[in-house]
């Protein structure tokens, strides 16, 4: 089956543009994953979905960053205001189950890589 | 907290041989998963392999395999045979085992770039 997807794979905005990216999981995957990915460093989580529920959204680096999940599927992270620290690979991930005690694993997503100039 | 390091930025390998990446976390659980990805150029971060830390065997995947040091809280991966397709970004991570609030998220290191020489 197909594994996650995001869309789009590239966006360019101007600074002080709202940005909007887009991620499918795995069909039936309760768990999403927000990262943000900088150039040359690891991703560092931003948010996470338990089905339509956003459970932690600690990683959020400021308040111009907001993720749904309305339906418990298809997420979106939104970026209001856009700055150029902002400019990084947003990844995305599911996994099957919720998060609770046992392991499973995240299937990623190829990134949206948004530049902000 | 946890912390992941990887303090390799960048190291190579020739076609065949061996090489080692090193990683060390920092911890205060004593139950927790290790884990090593590969990210290429097209970004898709794929699993390598996979460490629970109430193992002590070390985990083994074909030509990759870790040497888990749960007292020195190192976990680093040996690549066997490297391979040209081997050349990539390579992430270090940590998740809780636990449930409760920290959902499974991973903790990443700062990644250490394999380039494979032929």
């Amino acid at each position: 089956g197909a594994g996650v997807s995001q869309s789009p794979r590239y966006k360019v905005a101007k600074r002080g543009q709202d940005v909007a990216l887009r991620c499918d999981p795995i069909s039936g995957h309760v768990s999403l994953f927000w990262y943000q990915q900088a150039l040359g460093q690891g991703p560092e989580f931003l948010t996470y979905f338990q089905n339509e529920a956003q459970l932690d959204k600690s990683g959020l680096p400021s308040d111009r960053f907001f993720a749904e999940r309305p339906e418990g599927s298809v997420s979106t992270l939104k970026i209001q205001r856009t700055q150029q620290e902002d400019s990084a690979v947003y990844l995305c991930a599911s996994s099957p189950q919720g998060s609770a005690g046992s392991y499973n694993e995240q299937f990623f997503g190829p990134g949206t890589r948004l530049t902000v100039l | 907290a946890q912390t992941v390091t990887q303090s390799q930025p960048e190291m190579s390998v020739q076609e065949a041989e061996t090489v080692t990446l090193s990683c060390t976390y920092d911890t205060s659980e004593s139950d927790y998963y290790l884990f090593w990805y590969k990210q290429p150029p097209s970004r898709q971060m794929i699993l390598v392999i996979r460490q629970e830390a109430y193992k002590q065997q070390n985990a083994t995947e074909n030509r990759f395999s870790v040497n888990f040091q749960k007292a020195a809280k190192s976990f680093s991966l040996k690549i066997s045979d490297s391979q040209l397709g081997d050349a990539a970004m390579y992430f270090c991570a940590y998740r809780s085992s636990a449930g409760g609030t920290s959902y499974g998220k991973l903790t990443f290191g700062q990644g250490t770039i394999l380039t494979v020489h032929p």
